[in-house]
């Protein structure tokens, strides 16, 4: 089974308005983190926001939330008031915790933004 | 303070050629690792470096594919007899790599900008 599924390969947004991007996930481990990517065109990986298994809250960061649903296993990223900069492919990631080394890529969303 | 720096930007090389692709991780970040990235594709991991031991390798696709890290910091990804399937971004990541945080899985990684390969 995929670690982390994203099933969006494209979405397109109007400028302002808000955007969920899906991620699911699959993990045994009750430790683990979840993260979110943003790629722009220039390919560098910019680490945007993370949430941790055990944390109560949803993470926030400024116009970033991550709708985190346990029992779903799932982490959604929230983009509010959409900026043309946000136009990019965004991946979605896992980490888990004692046990594991890597982090698990979900295939990516392609985010347009049209003005 | 400085981020994660990879050189060379850019590498055209030619097939059976080897190469070498830097990275320079954040200073004090224990964990280190690579990852390449094929046009429109996701991440597929390499291989990680954590302080000093063993890495783990499980994601090298094939044996002319190495890496090592020498005195925990600088890492060098080589790639010999390189192949036209070789042709990627390779991106190098580290993160802290504190006991608590790769307990909770809560370790962050931060990017370099990547090594295009391009074998011809």
């Amino acid at each position: 089974a995929q670690k982390i599924t994203q099933t969006q390969p494209g979405m397109f947004v109007q400028e302002k308005e808000a955007v969920t991007l899906d991620c699911t996930y699959d993990t045994s481990d009750p430790s683990y983190g979840l993260f979110w990517y943003k790629q722009p065109s220039s390919g560098e990986m910019i680490f945007l926001i993370y949430q941790g298994s055990y944390d109560q809250q949803n993470a926030t960061e400024g116009r970033y939330s991550l709708n985190f649903q346990k029992a779903r296993k799932s982490a959604n990223l929230v983009i509010s008031a959409s900026q043309l900069g946000d136009s990019a492919m965004y991946f979605c990631a896992m980490r888990e915790g004692p046990t594991g080394n890597q982090f698990y890529f979900g295939t990516g969303t392609s985010l347009t933004v049209i003005p | 303070g400085a981020g994660v720096s990879q050189s060379p930007s850019n590498k055209v090389t030619e097939k059976g050629k080897d190469v070498e692709l830097r990275c320079d991780p954040i200073s004090g970040h224990t964990a280190l690792y690579w990852y390449r990235q094929s046009l429109g594709q996701g991440l597929e991991f390499l291989i990680y470096f954590q302080g000093n031991s063993a890495p783990d390798k499980s994601g090298l696709p094939s044996d002319r594919f190495s890496a090592e890290r020498t005195g925990g910091s600088v890492s060098t990804l080589t790639i010999q007899r390189t192949q036209q399937e070789d042709s990627a971004v390779y991106l190098c990541a580290s993160s802290p790599g504190t006991v608590q945080e790769s307990y909770y899985g809560t370790d962050t990684q931060y990017f370099g900008p990547g090594t295009r390969l391009t074998v011809l």
